[in-house]
Parts: structure tokens; sequence; C-alpha cells
């Protein structure tokens, strides 16, 4: 079985300070992981994933996620956030060798104050 | 390039109404994907299909929901009878096979209201 798990409903940073939304995960083999953006009255957009190889993984809009295998973690980062990166923020995994089905975490909403 | 397209966006209809949602995937993905977002349940997973067959439908609620994909261009979710709570928003999502590592992309869903 696999599972996902965002800790925070919420995250509140002003303009130009780091942003950070957190991820963790749960598979019983090796995982991937993405990470999507949802704007209002919008679909999920993807934002960037983890196959295998570097631990850092950049992707769009300046963002990039980091995967640490030992505390099954896969935090999304961006070094100095935007007015306009104010969304809901989802991680999702797929167990390698499972069927193609994706695991969404509860979604993180984060607002970036100007 | 056109991503997914969802019809209709709104649906607004009374309870123990047919109701059908439709979908055209990206040209070329071989998944389609069918998922429903509540406020309470978050992003739940209906049915998914590959190369036009239903894999999963474990997830599809009850008997009034059915979905097919007639062919690799377009699909539809039905719901009959409709009931309020059935009200959410429905998306659909497309994806490459590869080796189950290519993202699923979204389209801008369907908002139902079922009163």
């Amino acid at each position: 079985a696999q599972s996902v798990a965002q800790p925070e409903d919420q995250v509140n940073v002003a303009e130009g300070n780091p942003l950070t939304v957190k991820c963790t995960y749960s598979v019983s083999g090796n995982p991937y992981l993405f990470w999507y953006v949802q704007y209002p009255n919008r679909g999920l957009q993807f934002l960037l994933k983890y196959i295998t190889g570097d631990n850092l993984v950049k992707g769009s809009y300046g963002f990039e996620a980091e995967f640490n295998k030992s505390q099954t973690s896969f935090h999304l980062k961006k070094p100095s956030a935007l007015v306009s990166d104010s969304a809901l923020y989802f991680c999702a995994v797929r167990d390698i060798g499972d069927d193609y089905k994706l695991s969404f975490g509860a979604g993180t909403t984060v607002t970036v104050r100007a | 390039d056109a991503g997914v397209i969802q019809s209709p966006r709104h649906e607004v209809t009374e309870m123990g109404q047919e109701v059908t949602l439709r979908c055209k995937p990206i040209s070329g993905h071989d998944y389609l994907f069918w998922y429903r977002q509540t406020m309470m349940r978050g992003l739940e997973l209906l049915i998914y299909f590959n190369n036009n067959v239903p894999i999963d439908d474990s997830g599809m609620p009850e008997d009034r929901f059915s979905a097919k994909m007639p062919n690799a261009s377009f699909s539809t979710l039905k719901i009959q009878p409709s009931e309020p709570r059935d009200s959410a928003v429905y998306f659909c999502a497309s994806s490459l096979a590869g080796t189950g590592n290519q993202p699923q992309h979204f389209g801008d869903g369907t908002r139902l209201s079922i009163l």
C-alpha cells in the first residue's frame, strides 16, 4: 500500500522569503514522487517529479524538491516566494512496480503575502 | 498544445436526473483517470483506463456511477440517478505509459451541483 502525508494544512510566508511545503510518504518498494499545484477553478498542474538519481529535483516556476529516503520525505521548496505562488499544493506517490495509481496527499494551501 | 478537455465546466441539476461528464484526453496518451474532489474527502480516484480498457474501478462509489471509453479520444462518466452527495468537482487526467513515471495531466474539471 502507498500513502502520502502533508502535515500542514496551511503555510503562510512573506513575499521574498523561502517557501517549504512538507510531504512524507509510505511505500512498500521504491517510490515515484510528484508535486502538483492547483489554482482556483483549475485542474492540477504538474510541477516536478522524482524518479531516481539526484536527490534534488528542479521543476517549473523555480520550485525544487529534495528526496530523503531515510526520512521518507519529499519536501517542496522555493528560495524566494512570490504572491503568485499562492495556491493549493499536492504531493503524490506511486510505488514502482505497482499499478498506475497515484496516491495524493490532502493538500497544503500556500498563502504568500505581499 | 491542447490539454485535457472536459465538458461541461459547470453542471447544475436536480437530484434523480442523469448526469454525463465528458473528457477528451491528450492525443497519444495511453492512460485516462477520473477523479472526484471534495473538501471533506480531498482528491479521490474513481476509475482509470489503459488503452480504452477499464483497469481499476474500485473507487467508483456506487452502481449509480459508470464510466466508458469508447475510443482513445473520448471518455464519459455517468451518474444515474444523481444525488446531492454527488456534488463535487470531477477531474479527468491522462498520461503516457512510459515506465510508470510519467506525470498525469489534468483537465480543468466539471463542477457538479446536485440540488
